[in-house]
């Protein structure tokens, strides 16, 4: 009864290709994320949905597009994958987002993207 | 100054033994606080949030002083399960942006 789920675990493609990973959660939560976690373990947010719009865009290259066709699917595409993509990503889901004491996120299980 | 720090240790105890790590944050508007753990090639998971007043559930106690801006979690028994990276969570000031810390990393030994 997997809550947030990840697919591929693994990812292991060439530089120039273009990728995708989905992530689906069954929490009935209304938000969700991305995460990049690199080599040195540092978390770092990316994209943040609500309701299936966007709500936090950090400064992520535009060759990641986010895409959530319902409040339970967050996607993401990567174009023009580039060494420095290498790391794994991490989606998560958490109740609603204006609401801090409901911020408590729930993580899938990553997947580790090598880009050779 | 880093939006948060942690201290990436490595913390090495004893079975049996407290220990404790430290959190700083530098936005003082902040306004929610969580305690996440990560085993090695793992997901986080939430292991508590923090509430003003300080917090208990079990052996862990997690506390927050904004004065000084930290936030601070207490390991009483160290059981050799809770080897793990313990990552800082803070959230607010203005956004719902949530800043992770670094982690810092326990290794409990027989």
């Amino acid at each position: 009864d997997t809550a947030v789920s990840q697919t591929p675990k693994y990812l292991v493609t060439q530089m120039g290709n273009d990728k995708s990973i989905k992530c689906e959660q069954n929490l009935g939560h209304d938000t969700m994320y991305w995460y990049k976690q690199d080599s040195k373990k540092f978390l770092k947010i990316m994209f943040s949905y609500n309701n299936k719009e966007l709500i936090i865009n950090e400064t992520v290259p535009n060759r990641f597009s986010p895409k959530s066709p319902d409040k339970a699917h967050l996607n993401l595409h990567i174009n023009s994958l580039e060494l420095g993509d290498s790391a794994v990503y991490f989606c998560a889901s958490s109740r609603e987002f204006q609401s801090s004491s409901s911020y408590e996120q729930y993580f899938g299980p990553g997947t580790r993207l090598t880009v050779t | 100054r880093k939006e948060v720090e942690q201290d990436p240790g490595p913390f090495n105890v004893p079975e049996g033994a407290t220990v404790a790590f430290n959190c700083t944050y530098s936005n003082s508007a902040s306004q929610s606080f969580f305690w996440y753990r990560q085993d090695c090639r793992k997901e986080p998971k939430l292991l508590m949030s923090v509430y003003s007043s300080g917090n208990e559930d079990g052996r862990f106690t997690a506390q927050l002083n904004r004065a000084s801006q930290y936030i601070s979690l207490l390991i009483r028994d160290s059981k050799l399960s809770d080897s793990a990276t313990y990552l800082c969570v803070v959230i607010g000031g203005g956004s719902y942006i949530p800043t992770f810390g670094r982690g810092t990393s326990l290794i409990v030994h027989p």
